[in-house]
């Protein structure tokens, strides 16, 4: 089955500077990679989602990358502030039933 | 849009009683839920996917006879937890999507269970 691999698991940046966050996955049948913000106590809020015929998406301050070839894809943080501190989870899915197979989590700290 | 709600958001029950937890896709019609758990400090691990009108499909490891799940309409998802005991304690987390080639899946706010 698929397996995706995180990392850093922790992070910590000063507020402003950037964030980054890398994931690779196993299965070259995945086509869709989702990122997910989870603050504490709460469910996955879905920040960010890329498809395997895109190799780059941005949104405001966050943008994802996919290389395809490598199997890995990355968040990227812009102008970190506060509120983006949360535990950060990737994804990769794929077929009909779209089962999302979920990264170990990397707990982003911004400090102010 | 893409709202789900779940309900209760946290639960305390003796050991031996059953719980039963919602998940309601509120603005959109959800082909497929998933049902997640979550530990401490750790990843969600799926339990199980339910489509609506049919069985759920369990994960390895995760018992069907304890974990109880119906998709009864498109727009709600139970899951009933039987014969709680201590080591059920965990934060449940469901999710739901769209159907077709929509991909996308959208999460609830979990339900915390405390089982004494």
């Amino acid at each position: 089955g698929e397996n995706v691999e995180q990392h850093p698991s922790t992070l910590s940046v000063q507020e402003g500077d950037s964030a980054v966050i890398k994931c690779t996955y196993s299965d070259s049948a995945s086509n869709y990679f989702p990122w997910y913000k989870q603050e504490l106590g709460k469910g996955p809020q879905l920040i960010i989602d890329i498809r395997s015929n895109v190799g780059e998406k941005k949104d405001q301050r966050i943008a994802v990358t996919l290389n395809k070839t490598a199997k890995h894809f990355s968040l990227h943080i812009t102008e970190t502030q506060p509120e983006d501190s949360a535990v950060y989870f990737c994804a990769a899915s794929k077929g009909s039933a779209r089962q999302l197979t979920f990264g170990s989590g990397t707990q982003l700290t911004v400090l102010p | 849009g893409a709202v789900v709600s779940q309900h209760p958001s946290r639960v305390i029950c003796k050991s031996g009683t059953s719980v039963k937890i919602e998940c309601r896709s509120l603005d959109f019609q959800a082909t497929t839920m998933f049902w997640y758990r979550q530990f401490p400090k750790q990843s969600l691990m799926l339990m199980a996917t339910s489509n609506e009108g049919s069985k759920a499909t369990y994960e390895q490891g995760v018992e069907k006879d304890k974990f109880l799940i119906n998709h009864a309409s498109l727009t709600l998802s139970t899951l009933t937890v039987t014969s709680a005991h201590p080591e059920d304690s965990s934060f449940y987390i469901c999710s739901a999507r769209r159907g077709g080639r929509q991909e996308t899946q959208y999460f609830g706010p979990g339900t915390r269970l405390l089982v004494l």
